[in-house]
């Protein structure tokens, strides 16, 4: 079945690093991607979304490309600030708009 | 500019009690769904609905209960509590389309001792 993997965590990085957090699905055909950011004691946020191959969806800073190649959506900062400490899934979209979501990687960041 | 409302968003429940977490969205969407979120699991589908009078399980049903009587609201039933439902509860909606943004509400934590 269709499923999503992503690096685990925490990762933890000083301000103005560069972020990448890896993510891979399998999928049957070419289904959208999305990425969601949960900060501490919130919901979820989309951050950003892809629905084709080589798309890239971007906002706040964050960029991911849909690579179907690799089958990869990996997420990536050029330089994270204090305040984008949170939790980010990966997920995929299937049919009926039912989402599958990887396990979550948490992001801190250091002053 | 509601979105999707949850209510409520704490609760604590003990073993064997039953009650209703609220979802009702204001954009018209047909398709509604519920997740949970668990540590190390990432969020799992619950159960969904693709329109009023229409709903399907997903990845993780027993134990919960849903109906669909109007496009705005869909209410998701524990009938009997258990600690393993501890949890974080998210409700979505869509419409449907490709493309188209699914939306989160803010998520109800529920505690089951």
């Amino acid at each position: 079945g269709d499923s999503v993997t992503q690096m685990e965590g925490p990762v933890t990085l000083s301000e103005e690093a560069f972020l990448t957090i890896n993510c891979t699905y399998t999928a049957t055909g070419y289904p959208s991607l999305f990425w969601y950011v949960q900060y501490p004691g919130e919901g979820l946020q989309l951050l950003l979304k892809a629905t084709k191959a080589d798309d890239k969806g971007s906002n706040k800073g964050f960029e991911a490309t849909y690579r179907k190649e690799t089958t990869s959506f990996h997420l990536e900062k050029g330089s994270v600030q204090v305040s984008d400490s949170a939790v980010y899934f990966c997920a995929l979209r299937r049919v009926n708009d039912k989402l599958i979501f990887g396990t979550g990687t948490r992001l801190q960041v250091f002053p | 500019n509601a979105g999707v409302t949850q209510t409520p968003k704490f609760q604590v429940l003990k073993t064997g009690q039953s009650m209703t977490l609220q979802c009702a969205q204001d954009m018209n969407h047909e398709y509604m769904s519920w997740y949970r979120q668990d540590p190390g699991m990432g969020l799992r589908l619950i159960h969904y609905s693709v329109g009023a009078g229409i709903t399907d399980q997903g990845e993780v049903p027993n134990g919960y209960n849903v109906s669909r009587s109007t496009t705005e609201d869909f209410p998701l039933r524990l009938l009997s509590a258990a600690p393993s439902q501890t949890s974080v509860y998210f409700c979505a909606s869509s419409q449907g389309a490709t493309g188209n943004t699914i939306y989160f509400g803010e998520g109800s934590w529920l505690t089951v001792v």
